[in-house]
């Protein structure tokens, strides 16, 4: 079985803040797929990153930074100087490879950036 | 590409009634999958499909919901009856290969009253 866990279910920063939202998984496979995704209040699903269970390295993009530790189970995602087009939920997601392609979501950090 | 493209964007329907919603995914993915978005119940995956064929439809929540893939560019979700728990908004998304990232369409927010 798989879980994902995002304990933060809302977070309310001010704009140029830094924000950290934290992810932590549970798999029993070796080779695993860990995602975040971001959706905004339209609704759609917006896919931000993908991170294989071999690959530890950390990896930025722009405001974005992706922290990922297996040795605590964690990938975790901060946002610097967060701005309100930032606002949204955001979900933490894991593929195992025996778990027959399955996504299994977190159930989401809800962001609010005010200006 | 367009993306992932589902139909309509929003359904209300009477409770009883027939509901089918509809996904183009993306040329050249393999894989197709239908998740259900509620407040309760976060993201659930229902079904899925892998060259147009079910894999795994342990999350369908019962025989009222049917899901189909009749060619690599078009699946469908009917629900009969449907029934005002089945509110929620339906996403679809695709994937090329297991090791790469899913899709998702816009969704579908459908409302049984």
């Amino acid at each position: 079985a798989q879980k994902v866990t995002q304990a933060q279910t809302e977070i309310s920063v001010v704009e140029k803040e830094d924000v950290t939202l934290d992810c932590v998984y549970e798999t029993r496979d070796t080779t695993y797929y860990l995602f975040w995704y971001k959706q905004p209040p339209s609704g759609e699903l917006v896919f931000l990153i993908r991170r294989n269970s071999f690959d530890e390295q950390n990896e930025i993009s722009g405001r974005y930074s992706w922290n990922f530790q297996k040795s605590t189970s964690s990938f975790n995602f901060t946002i610097t100087a967060s701005q309100v087009v930032d606002s949204a939920v955001y979900f933490c997601a894991l593929r195992g490879n025996n778990a027959g392609n399955m996504l299994t979501f977190g159930g989401g950090t809800r962001l609010m950036v005010k200006p | 590409d367009a993306g992932v493209i589902q139909s309509p964007r929003h359904e209300v329907t009477e409770m009883g009634q027939e509901v089918t919603l509809r996904c183009k995914p993306i040329s050249g993915h393999d894989y197709l999958f239908w998740y259900r978005q509620t407040m309760m119940r976060g993201l659930e995956l229902l079904i899925y499909f892998n060259n147009n064929v079910p894999i795994d439809d342990s999350g369908m929540p019962e025989d009222r919901f049917s899901a189909k893939m009749p060619n690599a560019s078009f699946s469908t979700l009917k629900i009969q009856p449907s029934e005002p728990r089945d509110s929620a908004v339906y996403f679809c998304a695709s994937m090329r290969t297991p090791n790469t990232e899913a899709f998702f369409g816009q969704g579908t927010r459908l409302t049984v009253v």
